[in-house]
């Protein structure tokens, strides 16, 4: 039971650079998010997929884009990575809508 | 802007008192969550109560909510170095497939 898988954990981006977080969960929801963690800020929503072929934006969507790839996954691409996208990029997944959430370990982006 | 803000910031008491962390959110909501995160870790769900519920249990855990205000408040009970983490609370706002999370309570516990 794997639950909410994040890849990479670690990645270190120059700026300009593109890149694409990957996010996967095996326990059959429904709904998934992206939230980015700063320091002081807690998370905020930068997009969600409420069920497969849906995308919205959230709180901080822009200089992002998703893919919801199937039921399973749900992939967040920055293709001009930016130092103010330094941050710890977390995946979670619910049954339905705004459920309780699974979430992923995290994955921790420097972009220099 | 953040739909929940949380007081305090950050707590800091001795092991086996109780430790108490307050919501506030903006909007109408079908239910509150709290989340615990443990240093560089996922947040982990703890407990749910929903919009018609006044006071929920669980193990250490109380949580209570107050639409009329709309505050929620987190009480952990005889605590223990293990509960030390950051808090969270989240809601779920009507109309929207989405949970909004605050800024979270740092809470240490001194053994």
């Amino acid at each position: 039971n794997a639950g909410v898988t994040q890849t990479p954990k670690f990645q270190v981006l120059k700026t300009g650079q593109s890149m694409t977080l990957q996010c996967a969960q095996d326990m059959n929801h429904n709904s998934m998010y992206w939230y980015r963690q700063d320091p002081g800020m807690g998370l905020r929503l930068i997009y969600y997929s409420a069920s497969e072929g849906t995308t919205d934006k959230g709180e901080v969507p822009n200089g992002y884009n998703v893919s919801r790839l199937n039921k399973r996954e749900f992939s967040l691409r920055l293709e001009s990575a930016a130092p103010s996208q330094t941050s710890v990029y977390f995946c979670a997944s619910s049954p339905w809508g705004a459920n309780v959430l699974t979430f992923g370990a995290g994955s921790r982006l420097t972009v220099l | 802007s953040q739909q929940g803000e949380e007081d305090p910031q950050a707590l800091s008491i001795q092991e086996g008192e109780n430790a108490t962390m307050n919501c506030s959110y903006k909007t109408s909501i079908n239910n509150l969550q709290w989340y615990r995160q443990n240093s560089g870790r996922g947040l982990v769900h703890l407990i749910l109560i929903r919009s018609n519920e006044r006071e929920k249990h669980s193990g250490r855990l109380r949580v209570t909510l107050d639409t009329s205000k709309k505050s929620s408040s987190l009480l952990i009970t005889a605590s223990r170095a293990a509960d030390t983490a950051s808090y969270f609370c989240a809601t779920d706002v009507q109309g929207a497939q989405k949970l909004v999370f605050g800024q979270g309570t740092r809470l240490t516990i001194n053994p």
